[in-house]
């Protein structure tokens, strides 16, 4: 089935310093998968952060960046430089791009950043 | 802007009683509402997909017997959990998004179900 595996939490990080958080997919059933980051801040809905139809290309949003990778079946979310202010849980997410819009979301990602 | 709002935040109930939950999308015409339930460690499980003037369609291990929804107009969702108990509990998200619309849903803060 379709799935999604990504970086075990929590992830600690001190300010200033870069990031990476693994995602790795499986779309079996999904012939042309969209990949999606989604962040939870504390107290707050699912909001997207970013978003990538096609293989080989990159999304970014609010200096996080993610490239689909089509060969590695991969969704790295990456940023160079973080906040306090990112300190939130991050989910990777595959789904449809129109229609039925199933998500499978990964289990997420805690990151806790310190001063 | 367009917005999804989702009542009540947080709410517990006794085992074996059911409990309703709402969602309101603000902004845009929600023409597909998907429900979904994160329990304690999971990560979020779709329950059902709602499309107006079509049937809703529920994900494996989830039936209407257990999770009946409505979707009566393109502004308004509501799911009921009948008969709640223990393993029930979690947080309930609504994501929704207008057709034809290629973006990705947006999504409630959630209502967080305890069972007691």
């Amino acid at each position: 089935g379709d799935s999604v595996t990504q970086t075990e939490g929590p992830v600690t990080v001190s300010e200033s310093e870069s990031l990476i958080i693994n995602c790795t997919y499986s779309a079996t059933s999904i012939a042309y998968p969209n990949l999606f980051w989604y962040v939870r801040y504390p107290g707050e809905g699912l909001q997207l952060l970013l978003k990538v139809i096609t293989a080989g290309q990159k999304g970014s949003s609010r200096g996080f960046e993610a490239t689909y990778n089509k060969e590695t079946t991969s969704f790295h979310l990456q940023k160079a430089s973080v906040q306090e202010s990112d300190s939130a849980v991050y989910y990777c997410a595959l789904g449809e791009s129109a229609g039925n819009y199933k998500y499978v979301f990964g289990a997420g990602t805690r990151l806790k950043v310190i001063a | 802007g367009a917005l999804v709002y989702q009542y009540p935040r947080r709410t517990i109930c006794k085992s074996g009683t059911s409990m309703r939950m709402e969602c309101q999308a603000v902004g845009f015409q929600a023409t597909s509402v998907a429900w979904y339930r994160q329990s304690p460690q999971k990560t979020f499980e779709l329950i059902a997909l709602s499309t107006v003037n079509s049937a809703i369609k529920y994900e494996q291990n989830f039936t209407q017997e257990k999770f009946p929804i409505s979707h009566p107009n393109l502004s308004f969702s509501s799911m009921t959990v009948l008969n709640a108990y223990l393993e029930d509990r979690g947080l309930y998200l609504c994501g929704a998004r207008e057709a034809g619309n290629n973006q990705a849903p947006l999504f409630g803060e959630g209502t967080r179900l305890s069972v007691l």
